[in-house]
């Protein structure tokens, strides 16, 4: 089946600085792709829809300044969360939508914030 | 906006039991329907997914759809302690998933 990478599969930064988490999807085309943010014993909450060669688009009350997007290339989005505080400390998922429609998802991201 | 709702759980079964989850939505019009399953700390894996009413089945897992209930369960026989996870219902392609119900299999 179709694969997506994520990386990186965990990080620990410092409150203020950003990070970058990307996903690649290696044997096929993703135009869109899904960002989620899971919290400890909560479900998957979507964050944005990035699509290739334009916007993404946001979900009701994720700051799009805080959380930036991009989605560059049809192999390739980003996530970067600016300025992190310890309150991003979550896993974030990416997956993108398959040819029958279910979703290969990257194998997830654990942001720590110290 | 589109909902789905999910008992929370957590559901307990002895092992051999059956785990039965269910799911609603909202959205009249939803045609497809997806169960992923997600240890901790991974991401979620697909189970099944279903189009047509009636039940779909898969080796222990068994799929069940009623349009006009707006309901879709998933029922998995013969359980097995390595089927403790979360299990996640999608409906349609925009990916919004339930809450998820957190079921434990007891040896």
């Amino acid at each position: 089946g179709a694969v997506v990478s994520q990386h990186p599969s965990w990080v620990i930064c410092k409150s203020g600085t950003s990070v970058k988490i990307e996903c690649r999807s290696l044997d096929f085309q993703a135009t869109t792709m899904f960002w989620y943010r899971q919290f400890p014993k909560q479900s998957l909450m979507l964050m944005a829809t990035s699509n290739e060669g334009s916007k993404a688009t946001y979900e009701q009350g994720v700051e799009k300044d805080k959380f930036l997007i991009n989605h560059a290339s049809l192999t390739l989005s980003t996530l970067t969360v600016t300025s992190a505080h310890p309150e991003d400390s979550s896993f974030y998922i990416c997956s993108a939508p398959g040819l029958r429609t279910e979703a290969f998802f990257g194998q997830g991201t654990r942001l720590t914030v110290v | 906006q589109k909902e789905v709702e999910q008992n929370s759980g957590p559901l307990s079964v002895p092992e051999g039991a059956i785990a039965s989850l269910n799911c609603t939505y909202s959205d009249r019009g939803s045609q497809s329907f997806f169960w992923y399953r997600q240890y901790s700390g991974k991401s979620p894996e697909l189970i099944m997914f279903i189009y047509s009413n009636g039940d779909k089945e898969d080796g222990r897992f068994t799929a069940q759809l009623n349009k006009a209930s707006q309901y879709v369960s998933l029922l998995i026989r013969d359980s097995q302690p390595s089927d403790s996870a979360t299990y996640l219902c999608a409906v349609e392609n925009d990916m919004r998933f339930g809450a998820g119900t957190r079921l434990t299999v007891k040896p």
